[in-house]
């Protein structure tokens, strides 16, 4: 069963520090890695799309990093600010399939 | 430059009653999807249609029918409302390339979501 494991749940970060989340998956045979971004009481938008052959990719102060070998990926925030909690969801499509396995995201607070 | 858009935004039903939450988007894509999000658990697949005409199965089916009135939208159904059903429902687009392959560089665009409560 393809599955999205995500790490840690929740994390607390001071404003102006960096974080990396962390995102594990066994979705299989493996076409793209996305981020999205919750905030509370809205619907996910997108941050990064990266297909098999690329391993990084950056969207402002958002960094993804991909390692198809070790199916593993990681987010990492630079210079947090306090409109930077939210949910974090990382998901993987299958390919040859319309369908995503989402994971249950990583709820971040950015503390002043 | 509206995206997705969910009606209604919330909805209280008492067990039994039937509903439709409705979606559009003005983006011209092709496929849409209903979607569930549960506390503690991530966004599960009810429905989906890869293009107008045509809709399938997801995850989490049962208890759901679904629509789509055309390309621009795509409806779903509770035809008996149980308190299991009570979440919130997000619809989502997503401009593929009508083969059953999700476009690799596309994202999904979701809407803000309906907050259903079935008491």
């Amino acid at each position: 069963k393809n599955q999205v494991e995500q790490s840690p749940q929740s994390l607390i970060i001071l404003e102006g520090k960096n974080c990396t989340l962390q995102c594990n998956y066994t979705v299989s045979p493996f076409s793209n890695l996305r981020w999205y971004k919750q905030d509370t009481g809205r619907g996910p938008v997108s941050l990064t799309i990266m297909t098999f052959s690329e391993n990084t990719k950056s969207n402002g102060r958002y960094t993804a990093t991909l390692d198809a070998d070790t199916k593993q990926s990681s987010l990492h925030i630079t210079a947090s600010q306090l409109s930077d909690s939210a949910s974090y969801i990382c998901v993987v499509s299958a390919a040859g399939s319309y369908q995503l396995t989402f994971g249950k995201g990583t709820k971040l607070s950015v503390i002043p | 430059n509206a995206g997705v858009t969910q009606t209604p935004k919330f909805q209280v039903l008492k067990t039994g009653q039937s509903m439709t939450l409705q979606c559009a988007q003005d983006m011209n894509h092709n496929s849409m999807y209903w979607y569930r999000q549960d506390p503690g658990m991530g966004l599960r697949l009810i429905y989906y249609s890869a293009s107008e005409g045509t809709t399938d199965k997801g995850e989490v089916p049962n208890g759901y029918n679904v629509s789509r009135l055309n390309k621009r939208e795509f409806s779903l159904r509770l035809e008996s409302a149980a308190p299991s059903q009570t979440s919130v429902y997000f619809c989502a687009s997503f401009l593929s390339d009508g083969r059953r392959q999700a476009y690799r560089s596309q994202p999904q665009h979701f809407g803000d979501g309906t907050r259903l409560s079935i008491l």
